[in-house]
């Protein structure tokens, strides 16, 4: 079955950078992309930003440009996240989901608590 | 950037009652509407995709509706498990964008 397998929860501190990973299985990694998500404590779902498996094309919300990169490996079939300059407000639980251009987000990994704190 | 805005915030409801979830988007999204469940401590899952298709393995219960800028997720007879928070999100232009989330509380 498609799993999306997420590496572990992460402190940080204030403008440090924290790599999130996300190892996919059970389907073609190329056919497919993969957005993250962010959920802060007690909020709703942000959209950060998306990575085409297939030729690495990238496309980032506004509020995290320029400190967000996304990355694969497709050897693995692994997504990476990698956040920038870390501040308070970037604590959050981060997911990746398969991202089907037609069927919205339909599998999700479990989620990686990062904490950003002194 | 679209903004997506869900009413009401909360749904106060009984078991058994039919529950009906609103989602506006501030410009035509055409049909890429897709409708998501959480319950606490647990990943999103997909309900809805393309503002009406039932993802995999998703009660008959759920069904959704809409298209351009408002669509409906509406639950007909709501079951125990079915007391969450409910997110559309639209991916018909970038950046994605979610709604703020109604949540369905046991009335």
């Amino acid at each position: 079955q498609v799993q999306l397998v997420q590496s572990g929860a992460e402190v940080k501190q204030p403008g440090a950078s924290v790599k999130v990973s996300c190892k996919t299985s059970g389907y073609t990694f190329p056919s497919y992309g993969i957005s993250w998500v962010r959920q802060a404590p007690g909020q709703g779902l942000e959209w950060m930003g998306w990575i085409s498996a297939y030729n690495g094309k990238t496309n980032y919300a506004r509020e995290v440009q320029g400190r967000l990169s996304l990355a694969t490996e497709p050897s693995t079939s692994t997504a990476y996240m990698e956040l920038r300059s870390l501040i308070s407000d970037d604590t959050a639980i981060y997911y990746c989901a398969r991202d089907s251009p037609y069927n919205g987000l339909d599998v999700w990994g479990q989620g990686t608590t990062v904490t950003v704190s002194s | 950037e679209i903004v997506m805005t869900q009413s009401p915030a909360t749904l106060s409801m009984s078991p058994g009652e039919r529950a009906t979830l609103s989602c506006r988007a501030s410009q035509s999204v055409s049909s890429t509407l897709a409708w998501y469940q959480q319950k606490p401590g647990q990943a999103p899952r997909l309900l809805i995709y393309d503002a009406s298709t039932r993802a995999t393995g998703i009660p008959a219960r759920f069904s959704g509706s809409g298209s351009g800028t408002e669509f409906t997720l509406t639950i007909s007879s709501l079951q125990s498990e079915d007391f969450a928070v409910y997110y559309c999100q639209q991916y018909n232009n970038w950046p994605q964008t979610f709604g703020q989330g109604t949540k369905v509380e046991i009335k």
